[in-house]
């Protein structure tokens, strides 16, 4: 049982470059979601999803788009990077208890 | 002002001190609270639930003030171990299916 498996683990971009980070798990959890995550900010929280084929926005949209195809997937493009998305990506499933599993991250520079 | 905050700390304790944090919530309806724990260059991971009665688990304790609108968590015999940042969340009322993070308070237990 892997939980939540987030690649890359570090990436590098360059302004305007685009890139999709990956987001699976095992869970058979319906809610998934992607934060990011800034010095002093806290996690903010950029779209989720309660099951395949739903999606919406969280707090920080902007920038970013999200898919559901499966129940075990859930990727996020960035569509055109800029240095403001510099930042630490979390994925998280949960399920109805409310208790949120993390992946370990992906840590995005954007030069 | 913030939907959930937290004293960001840092808040350095000796070895088997006793601490406590507070976190504050804005939205008088909210239903569920957590403590998440964060290690360094980690993903958050579910520490306790917060129930209305007040919970322990081992050394730690965490309080529910529904009239003042704040959760607590204490730490006792503090263990170099327990040096992390804790995060506060908190589920809003009714339909909203949103988990809101605190910034964190840093914790650091010195030797």
């Amino acid at each position: 049982n892997a939980g939540v498996t987030q690649t890359p683990k570090f990436q590098v971009l360059k302004t305007g470059q685009s890139m999709t980070l990956q987001c699976a798990q095992d869970m058979n959890h319906e809610y998934m979601s992607w934060y990011r995550q800034d010095p002093g900010m806290g996690l903010r929280l950029i779209h989720y999803s309660v099951g395949a084929g739903i999606t919406d926005q969280g707090e920080v949209p902007n920038g970013y788009n999200v898919s559901r195809s499966t129940t075990e997937d859930f990727p996020l493009r960035l569509l055109s990077a800029a240095p403001s998305q510099t930042s630490v990506y979390f994925c998280a499933s949960r399920d109805t208890s409310y208790e949120q599993y993390f992946g370990p991250g992906t840590r995005l520079t954007v030069t | 002002r913030k939907e959930v905050e937290q004293d960001p700390g840092p808040f350095n304790v000796p070895e088997g001190a006793t601490v406590a944090f507070n976190c504050t919530y804005s939205n008088s309806a909210s239903q569920s609270f957590f403590w998440y724990r964060q290690d360094c260059r980690k993903e958050p991971k579910l520490l306790m639930s917060v129930y209305s009665s007040g919970n322990e688990d081992g050394r730690f304790t965490a309080q529910l003030n529904r009239a003042s609108q704040y959760i607590s968590l204490l730490i006792r015999d503090s263990k170099l171990s327990d040096s992390a940042t804790y995060l506060c969340v908190v589920k809003g009322g009714g339909s909203a299916r949103q988990l809101t993070f605190g910034s964190g308070t840093q914790l650091t237990v010195l030797p």
